[in-house]
């Protein structure tokens, strides 16, 4: 069973605008949540991680938004760049897998036009 | 480069035949995970090592398929009597040693099974 979902499978952003990409979850014993960015060709890259006991942390353009009543969490790029452009996917962890397995999200791609 | 790095990078092989990946980890790293990719999905969860102990399996990984991580160190994935359902993107993922160490991953290994 899906516990990750991203609903949205792409995104179109100008250069320069905010990005916004959605995730929600299934299971509440979730307590770990990670973004990855993967180009092609490439392994996932960590970006930006957030715990259950904050609903926001911020990285530079990065900022990682938690909503848990709504089991509901997205990932903010301010300002988009072109460089931007690749797949983002959301990981979750925690309770009975307390031990670090993650599960993803199917993935949003992103492409930042100029 | 002391990332994380597999091997190969790319395999075709007969459905029938045996193949073998291999993951070298970040050498400071404890833990090591494998994860399968198929087209428009996120990674999934293979199996994990904490050094050289194999702690858990998912219920995805059949008989066929058999991990292992002497030593502690590099770790081998190897697939029995191939099936053309088994063609994926296999990869790896090394952490320090804690649940919420970020995992790094690998640029992968693409199977396809003819």
């Amino acid at each position: 069973d899906q516990q990750v979902k991203q609903n949205s499978p792409s995104l179109s952003v100008q250069e320069g605008r905010i990005s916004i990409l959605n995730c929600d979850y299934t299971n509440s014993m979730f307590d770990y949540f990670l973004w990855y960015k993967k180009y092609p060709a490439e392994g996932p890259t960590f970006l930006i991680s957030i715990s259950s006991i904050k609903d926001k942390n911020e990285d530079g353009r990065f900022t990682v938004f938690l909503n848990k009543s709504a089991k509901h969490l997205s990932l903010h790029i301010v300002p988009s760049q072109p460089g931007d452009s690749a797949v983002y996917f959301c990981a979750a962890s925690g309770g009975t897998d307390s031990w670090g397995k993650l599960q993803f999200g199917a993935g949003t791609q992103v492409v930042v036009t100029p | 480069d002391t990332g994380v790095s597999q091997n190969p990078r790319h395999k075709i092989t007969k459905r029938g035949q045996n193949v073998t990946f291999r993951c070298d980890p970040i050498s400071e790293h404890n833990r090591l995970y494998w994860y399968r990719q198929t087209l428009g999905q996120g990674p999934e969860f293979l199996t994990y090592f904490q050094n050289e102990a194999q702690l858990e399996k998912s219920r995805l990984l059949s008989d066929r398929f058999s991990a292992e991580r002497p030593k502690g160190s590099f770790s081998t994935l190897e697939i029995q009597r191939t099936e053309q359902g088994d063609s994926a993107m296999y990869l790896c993922a090394s952490s320090l040693g804690g649940p919420r160490d970020t995992q790094y991953f690998g640029p992968g290994t693409r199977l396809t099974v003819l």
